[in-house]
């Protein structure tokens, strides 16, 4: 069946560096990219997305890029701070109403 | 608005038992979605529903039933709870039917043994 593989598992980095995730998906007709953060004891909560439209977006410190030929789509975080520490989901969407998740990077900033 | 509700917030069942995991929404959200989160897995979609009186299966339908009555409700019914159904339940809802934004509430914890 249709899958998104997630990479890393875990990533560490110190405070201030960047941090990259990453994903690829396996249905060429996904057409919707959303990267989710979820906190401990808490629902997913969407940072960004992008569609297949679109190569490249930004939001403050938070980019996702996208490259449809290759079929994987990247999460940037600039200058990390504490409270990013989390763990972040991609996903692609599969026809019209379902979505594929990745496994999840669980993100930790050290201060 | 409260935005997505869900209760019970934790359950434990016994094998074979049956319950319905109860989710509301007062966004006016046509779509609604039920996943379970399994440590490794992600997220995974049970089944979903784009209206009032219409619902499909996601990947992992096996074991669950649901219904929509009103576009604020969307339960989940385990018929006979099995331990491989042990898991942490999410429910969704968007205004759009097409793939967009998801708004999750807080989550069911569930244990069957």
């Amino acid at each position: 069946g249709e899958n998104v593989e997630q990479h890393p598992s875990t990533l560490s980095v110190q405070e201030g560096d960047s941090a990259v995730i990453k994903c690829t998906y396996s249905d060429s007709a996904s057409n919707y990219f959303p990267w989710y953060k979820q906190e401990l004891g808490k629902g997913p909560q969407l940072i960004i997305d992008i569609r297949s439209n679109v190569g490249e977006k930004k939001d403050q410190r938070i980019a996702v890029t996208l490259n449809k030929t290759a079929k994987h789509f990247s999460l940037h975080i600039t200058e990390t701070q504490p409270e990013d520490s989390a763990v972040y989901f991609c996903a692609a969407s599969i026809g019209n109403n379902d979505m594929r998740f990745g496994a999840g990077t669980r993100l930790t900033v050290k201060p | 608005n409260a935005g997505v509700t869900q209760t019970p917030k934790f359950q434990v069942l016994k094998t074979g038992q049956s319950m319905t995991l109860q989710c509301a929404q007062d966004m006016n959200h046509e779509y609604m979605s039920w996943y379970r989160q399994d440590p490794g897995m992600g997220l995974r979609l049970i089944h979903y529903s784009v209206g009032a009186g219409i619902t499909d299966q996601g990947e992992v339908p096996n074991g669950y039933n649901v219904s929509r009555s009103t576009t604020e409700d969307f339960p989940l019914r385990l018929l006979s709870a099995a331990p491989s159904q042990t898991s942490v339940y999410f429910c969704a809802s968007s205004y759009s039917v097409y793939a967009s934004e998801q708004y999750f509430g807080p989550g069911t914890r569930l244990t069957v043994t």
